[in-house]
C-alpha cells in the first residue's frame, strides 16, 4: 500500500511570513495525526483528526497554527505568521482507526527552516 | 499526564555489543508501549510493540519487556551491527479511549562502530 505523503519536503521561509503543509494519509485511514519534531527532540502532538472532526488540540499554538482536514481524507496544517521558534520537521501520520491498535504510519515530513 | 523519560544520549557502541537503551514512563490506566526508530534522513519507522504487562515486543533482533511494576520498557538487543545506528524513539498510548495518541520521548541517539 502506499504510504503517507507529505508535502513539500523542506520550506525555508522569513519570520512573520506563512507556511502550509499537505499530508495524504493512507487510503481508509480514519485518524489523522500533526506532530512537531524539534531538532534533538521527540515528535510532540499538534492535532489529531477523527475522519474530518478534530479530537485533540490542545498543544496546537492557535494563535498562529490552523489545521484542518476537509472530507476526512487529505489535511493541511498552516503556521501564519511564523516564527524563529517553530523551525522543525512536521509529521503526519495516519491510523486505522482512533485506538491505533495496528500502530501509527508516519510520513517522511517536512522539514521548515523560519529564518 | 502521560510523559515517557530515556537515557540520554548517544550511545557509542563497537559492532556486536550488547545493546540497552532505557524508558521508563507515567500514565493513568493501562498504556501500549512501543519503540520507533529514524534512520538518518527517515521517518519515524515502528520496531515493535507491547500492549499489557509482561508482554514482549520483539523485531529484527530487538526485544523491549512490558514492566508494569516498575513502569519500565527497556530495549535491547544482544549484538549490534553497524547499520543499527539510528535514534531510537519510546513512546506510549493511553488507555483513554477518546485520546490515543502517542506520547514520544526524547529520542536515543545510537552510533555503532565497525
Amino acid at each position: 500500500e502506499a504510504g503517507v505523503a507529505q508535502s513539500p519536503r523542506y520550506k525555508i521561509i522569513e519570520k512573520r511570513q506563512s507556511v502550509a503543509f499537505w499530508c495524504n494519509p493512507i487510503s481508509g485511514h480514519a485518524t489523522l495525526y500533526w506532530y512537531q519534531q524539534i531538532l534533538g527532540q521527540g515528535p510532540k502532538l499538534l492535532i489529531q483528526f477523527q475522519n474530518n472532526g478534530v479530537v485533540d488540540d490542545s498543544q496546537l499554538p492557535k494563535d498562529r497554527f490552523s489545521a484542518e482536514r476537509l472530507k476526512g481524507v487529505d489535511s493541511t496544517l498552516k503556521i501564519q505568521p511564523a516564527k524563529l521558534e517553530d523551525s522543525a520537521v512536521y509529521l503526519c501520520a495516519s491510523s486505522l482507526d482512533h485506538t491505533a491498535r495496528y500502530g501509527y504510519t508516519f510520513g517522511s515530513g517536512t522539514r521548515l527552516t523560519v529564518v | 499526564g502521560n510523559s515517557v523519560t530515556q537515557m540520554e544520549g548517544p550511545v557509542t557502541l563497537s559492532e556486536e555489543a550488547f545493546l540497552t537503551i532505557n524508558c521508563t514512563y507515567t500514565a493513568t490506566g493501562y498504556p501500549s508501549l512501543f519503540w520507533y526508530v529514524q534512520y538518518p534522513g527517515e521517518g519515524l519507522q515502528l520496531l515493535l510493540k507491547a500492549t499489557k504487562a509482561d508482554d514482549k515486543g520483539s523485531n529484527k533482533g530487538f526485544e523491549a519487556t512490558y514492566r508494569k511494576e516498575t513502569t519500565s520498557f527497556h530495549l535491547e538487543k544482544g549484538s549490534v551491527q553497524v547499520s543499527d545506528s539510528a535514534v531510537y524513539f519510546c513512546a506510549l498510548i493511553s488507555s483513554d479511549t477518546g485520546r490515543r495518541a502517542l506520547t514520544f520521548g526524547s529520542g536515543t541517539r545510537l552510533q555503532v562502530q565497525p
